[in-house]
């Protein structure tokens, strides 16, 4: 079965100093794994997918096969960066994502 | 585009009622899927359809729920004779048919509370 694991439900940092939001999954495949976030007030919305290898805001996540991971980081957090992230998985054939629990990060001023 | 719109945002049900929420999919779309969140939990898989037809239901409760995405109209959950364990903030989210499982839009969700 697939899970997808966040250690921390929440991870307080400042203003300029890096972060990281780690994500952990298991399946035996080759998956794909996407981040979506959810800012105070808005929908859940797809943050980036590690099939596209780019920088969306700042946010960076290179996926570990070997970790079996997909740690979310970024170099300076901003305040504005502060919400709740969602790691998820899709199996190879499956359309269901499976989500993880959620970190809820809070960058202070 | 107004995106995935749910409704009601919230609602408030006494045991043994029926709870009903409803989803409308972006323009375009014609796949839906069902989560649930409970407090201190992530999102929950729990169906996933395409029009008239129920794909996946494999994170549904056997009773008292039930979901159905007819031709016309919008998606429906159905919570029959609720209790307070289903109280939850239920999201819905809509994909596109030629990249299914790519991105989901999600809608704002629905909080239910059960009394």
């Amino acid at each position: 079965a697939q899970r997808v694991t966040q250690p921390e439900k929440l991870l307080s940092v400042f203003k300029g100093a890096p972060v990281e939001l780690k994500c952990n999954y298991s399946y035996s495949g080759s998956p794909e794994l996407f981040w979506y976030v959810q800012y105070s007030r808005q929908r859940l919305q797809l943050l980036l997918r590690h099939i596209s290898r780019e920088s969306i805001k700042g946010f960076t996540a290179d996926l570990n096969k070997g970790e079996t991971s997909f740690h979310l980081k970024k170099p300076f957090a901003q305040e504005e960066d502060s919400a709740m992230y969602y790691c998820a998985l899709l199996s190879g054939g499956s359309y269901i994502p499976t989500f993880g629990r959620g970190t809820s990060l809070i960058v202070h001023p | 585009n107004a995106g995935v719109m749910q409704n009601p945002r919230h609602l408030v049900r006494r045991r043994g009622q029926e709870a009903r929420l409803r989803c409308s999919p972006m323009k375009g779309h014609s796949h839906v899927y069902w989560y649930r969140q409970l407090p201190e939990e992530g999102l929950k898989f729990m169906v996933y359809l395409q029009k008239e037809n129920i794909i996946d239901e494999s994170g549904m409760p056997k009773e008292r729920f039930s979901a159905e995405f007819p031709k016309e109209g919008p998606s429906i959950l159905r919570i029959q004779q609720v209790v307070r364990g289903d109280s939850a903030a239920y999201f819905c989210a809509s994909s596109p048919p030629d990249s299914p499982n790519e991105k989901l839009f999600f809608g704002s969700g629905t909080q239910l509370s059960v009394l």
